[in-house]
């Protein structure tokens, strides 16, 4: 059973508009979670992470996600979105110490 | 700094074939993983490691292996590569506990015709 979920494959947007990411988590991942950009042909880097504490997170680039256990879901948001935003998003949580990845959202922004 | 590195970073390969690929992290790090990433599935967990000479499998083990004999190595080995393994790899480790960063290689792409 998919553990975390990632809503939409793809999310096409003009630069400078405000952007979310969806992402649902399930009870079989920890409450730690993270947010993961893959830009081409390169490896993932963390954006952010949620472990406790303030539901709302605040990441590299100008990204943010808020935790939200009632509808278990950590949506990743930028208010405004630049050309070198375009990268594959991912988003994990955390099993017994090894990450579980959602199936990626691709970011597209067109000038 | 620290990092991690794998190679190659372009394989082809042969159907039957046995391939390794290696990863090597400089972070001391305890736990490493492979993970493969494919269209559509993102990125699935091969096999993982939390310590030396400690392995375990992951969502889709069937067909590799690894071994761990040092803290800085976690090879990953395709006993008979088959099409259905083309994909791209990367390996990750972490510190031993599941709130900190993982950190990824750059990745393997491996083509097996």
């Amino acid at each position: 059973a998919q553990s975390v979920t990632q809503l939409d494959s793809q999310v096409p947007v003009f630069e400078e508009a405000p952007v979310e990411l969806r992402c649902n988590y399930s009870s079989s991942v920890s409450v730690y979670l993270f947010w993961y950009v893959q830009y081409p042909n390169q490896g993932l880097q963390l954006l952010l992470k949620y472990l406790s504490g303030s539901t709302l997170v605040k990441g590299i680039n100008g990204f943010e996600a808020e935790f939200n256990k009632s509808q278990t879901s950590f949506h990743l948001r930028k208010p405004s979105v630049h050309i070198s935003d375009t990268a594959e998003y991912f988003c994990a949580g955390d099993n017994t110490d090894k990450l579980i990845f959602g199936t990626g959202t691709r970011l597209q922004v067109f000038p | 700094d620290a990092e991690i590195t794998q190679s190659p970073r372009h394989k082809i390969t042969e159907t039957g074939r046995q391939v390794t690929l290696a990863c090597h992290q400089t972070w001391n790090h305890n736990n490493m993983f492979w993970y493969r990433q494919d269209l559509g599935h993102g990125l699935r967990l091969i096999h993982y490691s939390y310590g030396v000479q400690d392995t375990n499998k992951g969502e889709v083990s069937d067909g590799y292996s690894v071994s761990r004999s040092n803290t800085e190595d976690l090879p990953l080995t395709l006993e008979s590569a088959a099409s259905s393994q083309t994909s791209v790899y990367f390996c990750a480790s972490s510190w031993d506990r599941g709130d900190t960063e993982a950190f990824f290689g750059q990745g393997t792409r491996l083509t097996v015709v």
